[in-house]
């Protein structure tokens, strides 16, 4: 079946812009989750969802940053007044739950180019 | 403050020999230990987990061992092929906390 799926898969911005990125997790996974991965460094924690709700919103790191999944589906994630630090790949994973241990399925992630 | 360390940023190995990757982590709240495998491009996939309870999980050519009191874990891989060359996270998760908490990767590159 499809995996989980992210786009665009690049975004060129403007510091000052609003960019809005794209996760469609793999269907029927409750969970979803968003890191963000800069150059030469692991994955860092954003955000997770369980169902419409964000469960954990304590790695969004300013309220510049706010995602929705307003069907517990799809789920956008919202950059505004972008800043040249905010460079960087956006990953999004789903997990069938929220379980300790569950895999968490990976998309290919979203380039983000702060200009 | 780095909870998940990965001290290594390469590591090249013969073709048919063991990888061994290292991970040292400095909080013991950790409940899981995961281990990703990452081509350029794609997004991270899981490889292998173990819990805290345990010392030792096997699957495959690949196994992890955590050594509790040094705070630290390895992944194991042998013997190696090509299709092993890619960048190795390791990621902590803590009990009820879903968040995966991330070393900085190691690169690994298996020579023909």
């Amino acid at each position: 079946g499809a995996g989980v799926s992210q786009t665009p898969s690049n975004k060129v911005t403007e510091k000052g812009k609003y960019v809005e990125l794209r996760c469609d997790p793999i269907s029927g996974h409750t969970a979803l989750y968003w890191y963000r991965q800069s150059l030469g460094q692991g994955p860092e924690f954003l955000i997770y969802f369980q169902g419409t709700g964000a469960a954990d919103d304590s790695g969004l790191p300013n309220d510049r940053f706010f995602a929705v999944r307003p069907e517990g589906s799809v789920s956008t994630l919202k950059i505004q007044r972008t800043e040249r630090g905010d460079s960087a790949v956006y990953l999004c994973a789903s997990s069938p739950q929220l379980a300790e241990g569950d895999e968490q399925f990976f998309g290919p992630g979203t380039r983000l180019t702060v200009l | 403050d780095q909870q998940v360390k990965q001290n290594s940023p390469s590591l090249s190995v013969q073709e048919g020999r063991i990888s061994i990757l290292n991970c040292d982590y400095t909080n013991s709240m950790f409940d899981y230990f995961l281990w990703y495998k990452k081509y350029p491009a794609e997004g991270p996939t899981f490889l292998i987990s173990i819990s805290s309870i345990k010392d030792k999980n096997e699957d495959g050519r690949f196994t992890v061992f955590l050594n509790k009191s040094a705070k630290h874990l390895s992944l194991h891989i042998v013997p190696s092929q090509p299709g092993d060359s890619a960048v190795y996270f390791c990621a902590g998760l803590m009990d009820s906390n879903y968040q995966l908490i991330w070393g900085a990767g190691t690169k690994l590159i298996i020579k023909p």
